[in-house]
């Protein structure tokens, strides 16, 4: 069956320094993979997806994210974070032709 | 509007009383979802309709719950006989036909059973 994981269930990092948020997934197929980001009382916002072509894909707000079948992993990154960074961030692979399976989140904090 | 609406957004509910969820979804979207993000995890799919076909309903959890989009448009979800372990954020999502295209969620509804 799909499944996502993040493993870091809450990261911090200062203002200005560069983030990374790991995901791995499983998949029998070529995976569609998407970042998703809540804000506390939000819904989600997509970030950034994956369908195939580049693996380096380019997102909202800075966010950038890099698939590598080798390693099942779609990690998302950002040079440097601003406060307003903070939130949950959700990734997660689409199962079937139009469910999404998404990993447990990772909580961003972000310290002054 | 612009975006998913979805109402209530708070619900406190006795255990055993029946709730009935609001979604209306992006003008001209064919496609709704509907996502249960219990404390802590991320979201779980629930169910998905196209227009007014449910086509996916593999993730309800129980004969409790129930979905329907009559006309194509606005969906509710509802749920019979509301217990504790289904107090969590329901999302609702919508997006257009073309293949898989990005789904816009609401804001969703928080659901406390009491």
């Amino acid at each position: 069956a799909q499944s996502v994981t993040q493993p870091d269930i809450h990261i911090t990092v200062s203002e200005g320094a560069s983030l990374e948020l790991r995901c791995n997934y499983s998949y029998g197929a070529t995976p569609y993979l998407f970042w998703y980001v809540q804000s506390p009382g939000q819904g989600l916002q997509l970030l950034l997806k994956y369908f195939s072509g580049d693996t380096l894909v380019q997102g909202i707000k800075g966010f950038e994210a890099e698939f590598k079948r080798s390693q099942s992993s779609f990690n998302l990154r950002k040079p440097s974070v601003h406060w307003s960074d903070a939130a949950e961030y959700f990734c997660a692979v689409l199962a079937g032709a139009q469910k999404l399976v998404f990993g447990q989140g990772t909580r961003l904090t972000i310290n002054p | 509007g612009a975006g998913v609406s979805q109402s209530p957004r708070y619900k406190v509910a006795k255990r055993g009383q029946d709730v009935a969820l609001r979604c209306d979804p992006i003008s001209g979207h064919v496609s709704l979802f509907w996502y249960q993000q219990a404390l802590g995890q991320g979201p779980e799919f629930l169910t998905y309709f196209q227009n007014e076909a449910q086509l996916d309903k593999s993730g309800l959890p129980s004969d409790r719950f129930f979905a329907e989009r009559p006309e194509g448009s606005v969906s509710t979800l509802k749920i019979q006989r509301t217990q504790q372990e289904d107090s969590a954020v329901y999302l609702c999502a919508s997006s257009t036909r073309t293949g898989f295209a990005e789904a816009f969620f609401g804001q969703g509804t928080r659901l406390t059973v009491v």
